[in-house]
């Protein structure tokens, strides 16, 4: 079966500081891989996703990217954090282009950025 | 762009009662998500809904995808404190490999 792991869980950095994230996923191949932010409580927000190994698109210009060294590997990162990167964060895999594409979802990153 | 909307944004109900919440469309769309969400855990596929007039039933949980493929809605039956979460519809516009995800409905099951 298909897993994804997501770490870590909280994480609270200072502003200026650099950042990464990490997820990868298990028990499936070439997944559509994908990070996205939460306002609290509040709908998802698309920051990247992947196709493939080096290949990113990004959704919105900001102070983050994205980069996939390995199959099931995606990673976000800063080199230096603002106050406005604080949310929740969610990194998501999915196979499959037809319709009825269905996300999986890790259990998130809670970053506070103080 | 399409925007998604849901309603209500919150919704407290006593454990028991029914309840109906809703996802629409500014545009015709391919695939309709419905997604619960535990705090501080990613949101969970509920269900996928593609084609139109479509009803599944998920134990108490009814969805239904409309005609026109702008709308969904679901409904629960005997609501209780374990459907407590925030539910998330997205949809695909068939061709992207990205969803378009709505704000929201936060609801509260009160035993």
């Amino acid at each position: 079966s298909q897993t994804i792991h997501q770490w870590p869980a909280t994480l609270v950095q200072p502003v200026g500081s650099p950042l990464s994230l990490e997820c990868t996923v298990e028990g499936t191949s070439n997944p559509n891989l994908y990070w996205y932010r939460q306002a609290a409580g509040r709908g998802l927000q698309l920051l990247f996703y992947s196709v493939g190994i080096g290949q990113i698109s990004s959704e919105v210009p900001q102070n983050l990217s994205a980069s996939r060294p390995q199959d099931r590997q995606f990673i976000l990162s800063s080199k230096k954090l603002l106050l406005s990167d604080s949310g929740f964060y969610l990194c998501a895999w999915s196979v499959g282009l037809t319709t009825g594409e269905k996300l999986f979802f890790g259990s998130g990153t809670q970053l506070s950025v103080l | 762009t399409q925007l998604l909307e849901q309603s209500p944004q919150f919704l407290s109900i006593q454990e028991g009662e029914n309840l109906t919440v809703y996802c629409n469309s500014s545009s015709v769309f391919s695939s309709l998500q419905w997604y619960r969400q535990e705090p501080g855990e990613g949101p969970v596929l509920l269900v996928t809904v593609v084609t139109g007039g479509e009803v599944k039933k998920l134990k108490r949980l009814t969805f239904q995808f409309g005609d026109a493929r702008k709308d969904s809605s679901l409904h629960i039956t005997a609501a209780q404190p374990g459907d407590t979460g925030l539910y998330l519809c997205s949809i695909s516009s068939g061709s992207a490999r990205q969803l378009t995800f709505g704000s929201g409905t936060q609801l509260t099951v009160l035993p």
